[in-house]
């Protein structure tokens, strides 16, 4: 069974600039959610789907960060603009019961 | 009050040893409870989940959750320099949907020395 797939590995922009992250979650898997985590500590909930309705956003920074999930299935996460406080590594799992992460995206912003 | 909280580490035990991870949740209603392992510079990856009170092994792991008390724990036995990593607790509330709110703690850092 394929993993979570995420892209792209790694990313350097300048702040103010735009990026998106892409995810592909495990087959079958109704349950999307994408993290935040900042070195040391631990990951902290953006965004969670249950197919392509929104479950939680409550700790998303709804003025730069947007998400979608077109048919329930595929998910981006956009940031615009970055900020230099935005640099981590954005995480994405999906889950029937339990959840399983994709290795992740480290961002960098300068 | 943080919604799960991890013993500050670090945590550092010879090889050989046993190794204790302690874990607290403040939402009475979480059902769901999720050890994962990470190594550095790497995502996290499940070792262990409970959802009823008591202990549940695999292998050289151990699981304990009370949940009067509010409290997860992980044992690890026979500790291995290999078993160095942040341990994360996870807790998921929402009576064992697929679709509850999946909440992490801040991790506890573990050493293990030869």
């Amino acid at each position: 069974e394929a993993g979570v797939a995420q892209s792209p590995r790694y990313k350097i922009i300048e702040k103010r600039q735009s990026v998106a992250f892409w995810c592909n979650p495990i087959s079958g898997h109704a349950t999307l959610y994408w993290y935040q985590q900042i070195l040391g500590q631990g990951p902290k909930l953006l965004i969670q789907f249950q197919n392509n309705g929104v479950v939680d956003d409550s700790q998303l920074p709804k003025d730069r960060f947007s998400a979608e999930r077109l048919k329930g299935v595929d998910s981006t996460l956009k940031i615009q603009p970055a900020k230099l406080e935005d640099s981590a590594v954005y995480l994405c799992a999906s889950s029937r019961t339990e959840a399983f992460f994709g290795q992740g995206t480290r961002l960098t912003v300068v | 009050q943080k919604e799960v909280e991890q013993n500050s580490g670090p945590l550092s035990v010879p090889e050989g040893a046993i190794a204790s991870l302690n874990c607290t949740y403040s939402d009475r209603g979480s059902q769901s409870f999720f050890w994962y392992r990470q190594y550095s510079g790497k995502s996290p990856e499940l070792i262990m989940s409970i959802y009823s009170n008591g202990d549940k092994e695999d292998g050289r792991f151990t699981a304990q959750l009370n949940k009067a008390s509010q409290y997860v724990s992980l044992l690890i036995r026979d500790s291995q320099p290999s078993d160095s990593a942040t341990y994360l607790c996870a807790v998921r509330n929402a009576g064992g949907t697929s679709y509850g709110k999946l909440t992490f703690g801040q991790g506890t850092i573990l050493t293990v020395h030869p």
